[in-house]
This record gives C-alpha cells, sequence and structure tokens, in this order.
C-alpha cells in the first residue's frame, strides 16, 4: 500500500514563528502537493513539485515556500507564521504522468497560529 | 482557468436511502473528473475517477457517477446508504494535460438511522 506520512497530526506555533511541516511517500512517486483545506473553501493548492528541486506555485502560494531535496520527501514552510494559517495542511502523492494518476493523502496537520 | 462547484455544502438523507450529490465544473479545455471521501479525522481516498470513454463510471462501496459533457457535471449518486457512508465528498477536476487538482468546497454527507 501506498503510504503518505506527515511529521505531526497537531501543531501549535506563535505568530512570527518559522513553521516546518513534513511529508514522506514510500511509493517512489514523482509528484507531490500541499494542500490546505478549510471548511467551505474544499482543499486549495498551495505548491507542487513533480520533481527533486523543481517546484511549482499554485492557486495560494503567498506566505508559504517548499522544498524538495529528496524523492521522497516535500516539506511546506512557513516564513513567519501568521494567525490566518491557521488551518489544515494536507500532503499527497502520484506517480509522474499527466494527472491520470490516483493522488494518495496523507492523514493532515491541523495547524493552530496563536 | 478551471473550478469546481458543489452546490449542496450538507445533504442529511435517511440509511438505505439513495442519494446525489451534485458536481459542475468549468474548463475550456478535456478534463479528468474525480470524487474523493473524507471520512473523519481521516485523510482523504480515491472514490472513482473519469479519464475517457464509459460517461457511467463505478466506484467502491456502491458509488457512481455520470459525466454528462453538455451540462459539464460530473453527480455522485448511490442507491441505498447506510451510516458509515458519513463522510465529505470532494469532486475535482483536472485539465488534462496538467499535474494539479482543482477541489469543490465539498459536501458533507450526514446519514441518520
Amino acid at each position: 500500500d501506498v503510504k503518505v506520512t506527515q511529521s505531526s497530526r497537531y501543531l501549535v506555533k506563535r505568530t512570527g514563528e518559522k513553521v516546518f511541516l513534513e511529508c514522506v511517500q514510500d511509493m517512489d512517486h514523482e509528484n507531490m502537493f500541499w494542500y490546505r483545506q478549510d471548511p467551505g473553501l474544499g482543499l486549495r493548492l498551495i505548491y507542487f513539485s513533480y520533481d527533486v528541486k523543481m517546484k511549482e506555485k499554485g492557486d495560494i502560494p503567498e506566505g508559504y515556500s517548499v522544498s524538495r531535496e529528496k524523492k521522497e520527501r516535500f516539506s511546506l514552510i512557513l516564513e513567519s507564521a501568521s494567525t490566518n494559517q491557521t488551518s489544515m495542511y494536507l500532503c499527497a502523492s502520484t506517480k509522474g504522468g499527466a494527472g491520470r494518476e490516483e493522488q494518495y493523502f496523507g492523514p493532515g496537520t491541523r495547524l493552530t497560529v496563536t | 482557468a478551471q473550478s469546481v462547484t458543489q452546490l449542496d455544502s450538507q445533504v442529511p438523507v435517511f440509511e438505505e436511502a439513495p442519494v446525489e450529490l451534485r458536481c459542475n465544473y468549468s474548463s475550456s479545455v478535456s478534463v479528468y473528473l474525480f470524487w474523493y471521501v473524507q471520512y473523519p479525522n481521516q485523510g482523504l481516498q480515491l472514490l472513482l475517477k473519469y479519464l475517457s470513454g464509459s460517461t457511467l463510471v463505478k466506484g467502491i462501496n456502491g458509488f457512481e457517477a455520470e459525466f454528462n459533457k453538455s451540462q459539464t457535471s460530473f453527480h455522485l449518486r448511490k442507491p441505498s446508504v447506510h451510516i458509515s457512508d458519513t463522510a465529505e465528498y470532494f469532486c475535482a477536476v483536472m485539465d488534462t494535460g496538467r499535474r494539479a487538482l482543482t477541489f469543490g468546497s465539498g459536501t458533507r454527507l450526514q446519514v441518520q438511522p
């Protein structure tokens, strides 16, 4: 079975802190994604990566950056956390290609910024 | 740009009744269409997908969806729901040739005994 793991289920940080959210997949997938999920808004794409060291902005990249130094790991970075970044963050991965493949999701990290 | 509209934010239904969750999309090119389900405190998992071919797609847990190109819809149906189907359901679309999904806002299905 494909497994996508996220480093924390729950995280509480203070405004202005630098926050790292880690995601690891074990199926040698080329593509990895970070979404945030908010009630009434569904999932919105923050960034994605289709290869090591490659990244593309999604629909809401402002205030975030990403890092992909190894194929299995994709990190989301909040350089200076703000209260409006309180949300559920979901990581996903999929095999390479033009999007026909299923995306596999991690369990999510619920981040609270106080 | 592509977009997805799920018209119903919540759908209450009694156990063993049929259900339809509506999804409409807009895109200027051909698309792939997906339904994902999120059970409480879990990540999303794929229910079914339409890539090409037959417009009626069958998925897991007895769900099916029909792609209607003229109405740009991809509604999800189940003839008889169970308590265990209580979850949030997300419709998603991807332009062919792109790698990222665009999700709808979700529909919370509440199955009552």
